[in-house]
Order: structure tokens, then sequence, then C-alpha cells
């Protein structure tokens, strides 16, 4: 079991590009979630998937950001027009179910400059 | 208002010394968990707990839903458990969707 797989680990874009990041949640894992981490807001959700269907995306900034799960091997988030506040690091996680505890990947850490 | 209010922002330990760590909800919650994350950045999972108390080495939590707060005692510290602590809880209406404490910043000394 190689956890939830994150990629990239860095990614570095210019002000206004698009940047995509990569989650594979545990297999057998029915829950994927997606949170951003930054020293001032701390630990974010953003969104969540059961069983690929998208659940609750409250915590999705509206207008650049956008997740998708279109098998349970993986999910991306995606940020268009990225901006310097969008710098951060963002974490996926997946879990078996309503009740069951998160299992975190490493994480991208998103740098925009 | 911040469901999840987490104390201490930081502690300093010597090796071989205790103490816990608390976080109180302003809400009924679910569960609650424990992460650490450690200096590459990675939450590793402590405990989850729907209720009562669970025990793992040198770590011991707690989780109270009717006086509404959880604790993790760490006994006997160890150079290695430095890092930030985590509680985050889930409650009814956000399905599994958790709300993180602010951290506690640990610092074991020799």
């Amino acid at each position: 079991n190689a956890g939830v797989i994150q990629t990239p680990r860095h990614k570095v874009t210019g002000k206004g590009q698009e940047a995509t990041l990569w989650c594979e949640p545990i297999s057998g894992h029915s829950a994927v979630f997606w949170y951003r981490q930054t020293i001032v807001q701390g630990l974010e959700f953003l969104t969540y998937f059961r069983n690929q269907a998208p659940i609750d995306d409250s915590g999705m900034p509206k207008e650049r950001f956008s997740a998708q799960m279109p098998n349970q091997s993986h999910s991306t988030l995606k940020i268009q027009s990225t901006q310097p506040q969008d710098s951060a690091v963002y974490l996926c996680a997946s879990s078996r179910g309503q009740n069951s505890d998160y299992t975190f990947g490493s994480g991208t850490r998103l740098l925009v400059i | 208002g911040d469901q999840v209010e987490q104390s201490p922002s930081a502690l300093s330990l010597h090796e071989g010394t205790g103490s816990a760590l608390r976080c109180n909800f302003t809400t009924t919650m679910r569960a609650v968990q424990w992460f650490q994350q450690n200096s590459r950045g990675s939450l590793i999972n402590l405990f989850y707990l729907a209720s009562g108390t669970k025990e793992n080495g040198r770590l011991k939590s707690t989780f109270n839903s009717k006086e509404s707060y959880s604790t993790l005692h760490i006994r006997d510290a160890q150079l290695e458990d430095s890092g930030t602590y985590f509680c985050a809880a889930s409650y009814g209406s956000s399905g599994n969707k958790l709300i993180f404490g602010i951290g506690t910043l640990l610092s074991v000394k020799p």
C-alpha cells in the first residue's frame, strides 16, 4: 500500500498560468478530499468526492478552482489563472467512508510568482 | 466562528517529560482525529475517535462528545515527537468533512 500519492511534490507557476494537481487515493477508499494549508489560514477544506461523485465543494473559490474525479484511481484539482495568493500546500486525503479516519498524501507545494 | 479551539499553540518539553494538548469544540462533533505533521510536511494520522479513549504507545487520546472536548496526552517525550499536532473534528451536517484546529507546535529538547 503506497498510501495517497500526490504529484507533483512542488510546482512553480507564473501568475496567470494554469496549474493541475493530481491525487491517487488508496485503493478501496470511497472518499477523496482536498485541503489547502497556508501559514495564515491553516488547514482549509476545499472539496470532497464520494464514490467519484462531488459531494461538497463549499470550500472551493468559485471562479478559478475546479476539481474532478474521472475514475476511482485519481482526482485532479485545477487552478486557472493562478494568483500569488493561491500559493499554498495542497493536500489530498482519502478514507474508506463516512466514519473512517483519513490518510493524507504528502501534498503539493504550489508557488505562484 | 471558530468551531475547533486548540491549545496550547506552542509547547516545549524536555525529553522524558509529558504534557497534554486540548481541543474544545463549540458545537457537537461526531468524531475527532489527531494528526502529527512532521518536518517534511506529511500529516500522519495518530487517532480516530468517535468516543472514549484510545492509547498507542506513549500517546493517549480522549474524546468527550458530551462536554465537547478532546485531549492528546504525550508521555516520555522523545526528540522525534517534535512537530505540529492538529486536532480535527467532523460534525453532523458536514458529512465527513473535517474542521481543523490551528495546531500545536511541539518542540522536544534534549
